[in-house]
């Protein structure tokens, strides 16, 4: 079964600046997430966008996707160091099944 | 703390023996999901449940692997004679009915030597 392909799979920026992930895709979805794993917190949920959304935002986050690109990306804008973290993508549920593939995820580093 | 939680959070065990780790999700979650992680990489999907059926199984869950969730509330995942290959991080989550956001236990970080 397909996951998604985030790039890059590592990021420095520093703080108050701006972070973009991308992941890639090769079959069509019923929803795509996003999740942050971190030592503290563990993996959280961060937003989900079904396929007929184009953009999604909750606080300083910002999604995209492009079903004809099979593409989404995740902004988080005025970056914090507690934001330091890695961000998967995970695509599903779809076609009825519950399963949720994740790809290997982007390493952020946000530097004080 | 009502979040999703599991036990034991660290198993070291020999090749060839069996282990046990258990889960106990979110009270309102009738959904419960299995995941194993490696080192540098995102967690894998083992198995779901709705409630106290088994409704998904990934091709991960060798015939050494089996989950059960008795009563459609706690579930254990089993692992019997242990290979090193299985060392990882054993996640566990669950959502609502309604819902597709998943929410993640610690994990068991297991260590076969």
């Amino acid at each position: 079964s397909q996951q998604g392909e985030e790039d890059p799979q590592a990021l420095s920026i520093q703080e108050g600046e701006n972070a973009t992930m991308n992941c890639s895709y090769k079959t069509s979805i019923n929803n795509l997430q996003w999740y942050r794993q971190n030592s503290g917190r563990g993996l959280v949920h961060l937003i989900l966008i079904r396929s007929n959304e184009r953009e999604k935002h909750s606080g300083r986050l910002r999604v995209t996707l492009d079903t004809s690109k099979k593409s989404s990306s995740l902004l988080i804008t005025a970056s914090r160091a507690a934001d330091t973290a890695s961000y998967f993508c995970a695509l599903g549920p779809t076609g009825g099944y519950q399963k949720v593939s994740f790809g290997i995820g982007t390493k952020l580093q946000v530097i004080p | 703390d009502t979040g999703v939680s599991q036990n034991p959070r660290h198993k070291i065990t020999k090749r060839g023996q069996n282990v046990t780790f258990r889960c106990d999700p979110i009270s309102e979650h009738n959904r419960l999901y299995w995941y194993r992680q490696t080192l540098g990489q995102g967690p894998e999907f083992l198995t779901y449940f709705q409630n106290e059926a088994q409704l998904e199984k990934s091709r991960l869950l060798s015939d050494r692997f089996s989950a059960e969730r008795p009563k459609g509330s706690f579930s254990t995942l089993e692992i019997q004679r242990t290979e090193q290959g299985d060392s990882a991080m054993y996640l566990c989550a669950s959502s609502f009915n309604s819902g597709y956001e998943q929410y993640f236990g610690p994990g068991t970080r297991l260590t076969v030597t």
